[in-house]
Order: C-alpha cells, then structure tokens, then sequence
C-alpha cells in the first residue's frame, strides 16, 4: 500500500532563510506527486505537481521541488522565505494513471516564518 | 471562475445525532472527492464520485456515513449517528477528470465538532 511521510511537523525559519521540507514515500512504480499548501483561512491548494519528465519541477510563489527515484522522495524547496510563506504543507502521492489508485496525503508540516 | 463551495462552515453536535454537509463542486469538473481531515493529520480520502456513480468508498464507514452525487452535480454526505471521533475537518474536492495527475480544487472544508 502507499504511504507518505513527512518527517518535519514544524519548522520554524527566519524570513531569507532557505526551505527545504521532506517527503519520503513507499510505492515501487509509476507515481504522481504533488505538494498543497494551505495558508491560514484559505482553502488547500496545489503548489506544484510531478507526474513525467524533469525530476525537477517549478510551482507557484518560487517553490520547486525534486523527484529523486531512487530515495521515493519529492523534497520541496525555496531558496529565500517569506514570512508570506506562513503556511501548512502537505505532500502527497498518487499511483498509477488512473485514479483508480487513491491519492494519499502526508500529515503535514507547519511552517512558521519569523518576520 | 467560481471555487468549490461547501456549507456548512462550522457544525457542532453530540454524539448520536446526525448531521448532513453540502457541496458544489467547480462547474464541468466530473470528479468529485470527500475528505476527512482529523486535526494534525493530512486528508484522507472517505470517497470519489465520477459524475453520479461511486469510483471509490472503500474508507467511508459505511455503516454511518453515507454519500450521493445526484445529477452528477451537487453532492451531499450524512453521518448518523456521529460519533466523537468524527470531529474532524470535512472537506470537498473536485477535479476536471479522473486521471491521476489531475489537480484537485478544494473547497473551505466544514469543522464538525462532536460532544
């Protein structure tokens, strides 16, 4: 079965420090991966997504993140946050091609940016 | 463009009563999802319409949840009898089609509290 993990409940950064939250998953074929981000009062939306192609993947606001096959895992990053950047931040996987296969999300990781 | 709607925002109960939550999902998006959001916990996938018809239920409870996408529209779902353990987040999501990399738009979710 699939599986996601997000080790970093909560990160505390100062604004210009850079970002990177963890995301490790448990699935052996083709995968969809996908960061969502939730700021405070507003809704879950998507951040990036990963499904083909470049292992590198760019998102909204200076967000990318890296596939890396061989570790299962899709590591978002920002070079410089923002205390805009205040934020819940999940990762999630789906399998396959279809949607027979259940998209599956992390606990997520609370970021907090000191102004 | 309209987001997906859901109402409604807030919902506090005891156990043993039952409650109903709506959504509207974006229009022309076939693919609908209801999630359980339990605090500190990523969503997780309760079930998935594709128009009118149930692609996936296999984590709604069944024996107390139920759920109906009639018309392939509008979709609602029950819960009776609650339970404390229900006290979650519900949220709604929708996505044009039912392809795995399809990203999903969600909507500003219900907090139901049961005592």
């Amino acid at each position: 079965a699939q599986s996601v993990s997000q080790h970093n409940h909560h990160v505390i950064l100062s604004e210009a420090a850079s970002l990177e939250l963890g995301c490790n998953y448990s699935y052996g074929g083709t995968v969809n991966l996908f960061w969502y981000v939730q700021y405070p009062g507003q809704h879950l939306q998507l951040l990036l997504k990963y499904f083909s192609g470049d292992p590198l993947v760019k998102g909204i606001k200076g967000f990318e993140a890296e596939f890396i096959k061989s570790k299962f895992s899709f590591n978002l990053r920002k070079p410089s946050v923002q205390w805009s950047d205040t934020a819940e931040y999940f990762c999630a996987v789906n399998a396959g091609y279809s949607s027979a296969s259940k998209i599956i999300f992390g606990s997520g990781t609370r970021l907090s940016i000191r102004p | 463009e309209a987001g997906v709607a859901q109402s409604p925002r807030y919902k506090i109960i005891e156990k043993r009563q039952s409650v109903a939550f709506w959504c509207n999902p974006i229009s022309g998006h076939a693919t609908l999802y209801w999630y359980q959001q339990i605090l500190g916990q990523g969503p997780k996938l309760l079930i998935q319409f594709q128009n009118n018809g149930v692609v996936d239920d296999s984590q709604l409870p069944k024996d107390r949840f139920s759920a109906e996408r009639l018309k392939g529209v509008d979709s609602t779902l029950k819960i009776q009898p609650a339970k404390l353990e229900d006290s979650a987040v519900y949220l709604c999501a929708s996505s044009l089609d039912r392809l795995a990399v399809d990203t999903q738009y969600f909507g500003p979710g219900t907090r139901l509290t049961v005592l």
